[in-house]
């Protein structure tokens, strides 16, 4: 059973650095077909897809956040991290990390860390 | 960007009834692109459907996804008090940002 888990602050200060961990247990980050993704959702909106990261290294990030975003692996922890710099409070949401698979078959997040809430304030 | 936009907004049906969301893309999608979430407070979003028709593990044979190119369309055949949540169309467009539609809330009437 594959299981992903988010982790780390919860609490930060404009222009501070967000950085997230994603520990995925039951499956290899360098396996293949598989890329590993961040979603967010702000308190009262919907999903935001941040960027993903394929086990060769190679990332995609959404537009609007590229200047800030990081997305990087650890193959020897089995994680994958997400770095957010100079944060607002427009960046306070809950973060999730997910496995997106891709194929023949289709192209979805299969399985989902159980989010955690990153808020920015003074 | 690929913009997909969800009506309604929210419905309001009672267990039993059948549920028909709706999700309507910007530009033309090849349906291996399109994917249905199911999404309840406090929980991490659940994969429903896949590539526009495919249902995922598990999930029950109530959940059905159709259409192409542009209008696509998830029906709950009978609800279940289980149902009620927010439901998620995501779009693997030529190119990033991979957009969520903004939702649909279904709530009990």
């Amino acid at each position: 059973q594959v299981q992903l888990q988010e982790s780390g602050p919860g609490l930060l200060k404009p222009s501070q650095t967000l950085s997230l961990t994603c520990t995925v247990s039951g499956d290899s980050i360098t396996s293949g077909s598989y890329y590993w993704s961040w979603i967010r959702q702000p308190a009262g909106k919907g999903l935001e897809w941040i960027g993903r990261i394929y086990t060769s290294g190679s990332t995609n990030y959404n537009p609007s956040l590229k200047s800030r975003v990081t997305i990087s692996l650890d193959t020897s922890k089995n994680q994958f991290s997400l770095n957010l710099r100079s944060v607002t409070a427009a960046d306070t949401a809950v973060y999730y990390c997910a496995r997106q698979h891709y194929g023949d078959s289709g192209y979805y997040l299969d399985y989902w860390g159980q989010g955690t809430l990153v808020t920015v304030s003074s | 960007e690929i913009v997909l936009t969800q009506s309604p907004g929210t419905l309001s049906l009672s267990p039993g009834e059948r549920a028909t969301l709706s999700c309507r893309a910007s530009q033309s999608l090849s349906s291996i692109f399109l994917d249905w979430y199911q999404h309840k407070v406090g929980q991490a979003p659940r994969l429903l459907i896949y590539a526009a028709s495919s249902r995922a593990t598990g999930i029950p044979d109530r959940f059905s996804g159709s259409g192409s190119g542009t209008d696509f369309t998830l029906t709950i055949s009978r609800l279940e008090p289980e149902d009620f949540a927010v439901y998620y169309c995501q779009q693997y467009g030529s190119s990033p940002p991979f957009t969520f539609g903004q939702g649909t809330k279904l709530e009990i009437k």
